[in-house]
C-alpha cells in the first residue's frame, strides 16, 4: 500500500511527558499537512510543509508543538510537556502541488493520543 | 475559505441512492468543491472534487449547480459500509495551497 502512513497508531502518555509522531507521505508528494481532531469535531489545520519548508502554522500550534520535515520526505510532530487537552487524533495528509489545477489531500490513519 | 452548510444527519436505505446536499453560496471562482468522508476512528477519505462540471468516479457522483452555490454528492447504491460523516469543503488548492477547513459534516446512516 502506498498511501500515507502514520506511526504510532495509538499513544498513551502521562501528563508532562514528551511525545513524537511520524508521518510518511505518499511518495513524491511535496506538500504535507498536520491536522488535529478532537472528539465530535472535524479536523483542524495545524501546519503545512512545502518540501522541507514549514510555510504556515496555525494558532492552535502552541510553542510546545514543533514539526519538522527534513529533506522534504517524512515529517515528525513533537509535543513537549503534554497536557490532557492535547488528547486528540493527530492526522497527516499529503498532496502533490497543482496537478490538474487541484490540490487533493490524502490522509493517513491518524495517531490517537491519550494524555493521562 | 468559503463556508459550507450541510444537514447534520441523513438516513438512507441500503441499495438506494444517497443524495447529500451542500450549500456554499460564497464560493469564489477559483475554489473547488471537495467531498471527504470519515468512518469512525479512521482518517478522512477523499471521495471526489469538482469546479464547475459534474463529476463521476468509482465512488460517487458530484452535481454542482450552474451558479456553483450548491452541490450534491450522490452515492448511487449505498451500502452499510457507507455509513460515515461526510464533509463538503471548498478549497482553492492548486498553486496556492489549500488547508482544508472542515465543518461538522453530515452523519449518513445507511440501514438495512
Amino acid at each position: 500500500d502506498t498511501g500515507v502512513s502514520q506511526d504510532p497508531r495509538h499513544k498513551i502518555t502521562k501528563r508532562g511527558q514528551n511525545v513524537t509522531f511520524r508521518c510518511d507521505p505518499i511518495s513524491e508528494h511535496n506538500r504535507l499537512y498536520w491536522y488535529r481532531q478532537t472528539l465530535g469535531q472535524g479536523p483542524e489545520f495545524l501546519t503545512y510543509f512545502q518540501n522541507e519548508a514549514q510555510l504556515e502554522k496555525s494558532r492552535l500550534l502552541s510553542d510546545r508543538f514543533s514539526a519538522e520535515r527534513p529533506k522534504g520526505s517524512f515529517s515528525t510532530l513533537e509535543i513537549q510537556r503534554t497536557e490532557q487537552g492535547d488528547s486528540a487524533m493527530y492526522l497527516c495528509a499529503s498532496s502533490l502541488e497543482g496537478v490538474g489545477g487541484t490540490d487533493t489531500q490524502y490522509f493517513g490513519p491518524g495517531t490517537r493520543l491519550t494524555v493521562l | 475559505d468559503a463556508k459550507t452548510t450541510q444537514p447534520t444527519s441523513m438516513d438512507c436505505a441500503e441499495g438506494r441512492a444517497a443524495n447529500l446536499p451542500c450549500n456554499h453560496s460564497t464560493i469564489s471562482g477559483n475554489e473547488y468543491v471537495y467531498w471527504y468522508r470519515q468512518i469512525h476512528s479512521q482518517g478522512p477519505q477523499y471521495i471526489i472534487h469538482g469546479l464547475k462540471n459534474n463529476e463521476t468516479n468509482e465512488m460517487a457522483s458530484l452535481i454542482i449547480t450552474e451558479d456553483r452555490k450548491s452541490s450534491t454528492l450522490i452515492l448511487p447504491h449505498a451500502t452499510l459500509r457507507d455509513t460515515a460523516v461526510y464533509y463538503c469543503i471548498v478549497n482553492a488548492g492548486g498553486t496556492s495551497y489549500g488547508k482544508l477547513t472542515f465543518g461538522q459534516g453530515t452523519i449518513l446512516t445507511v440501514h438495512p
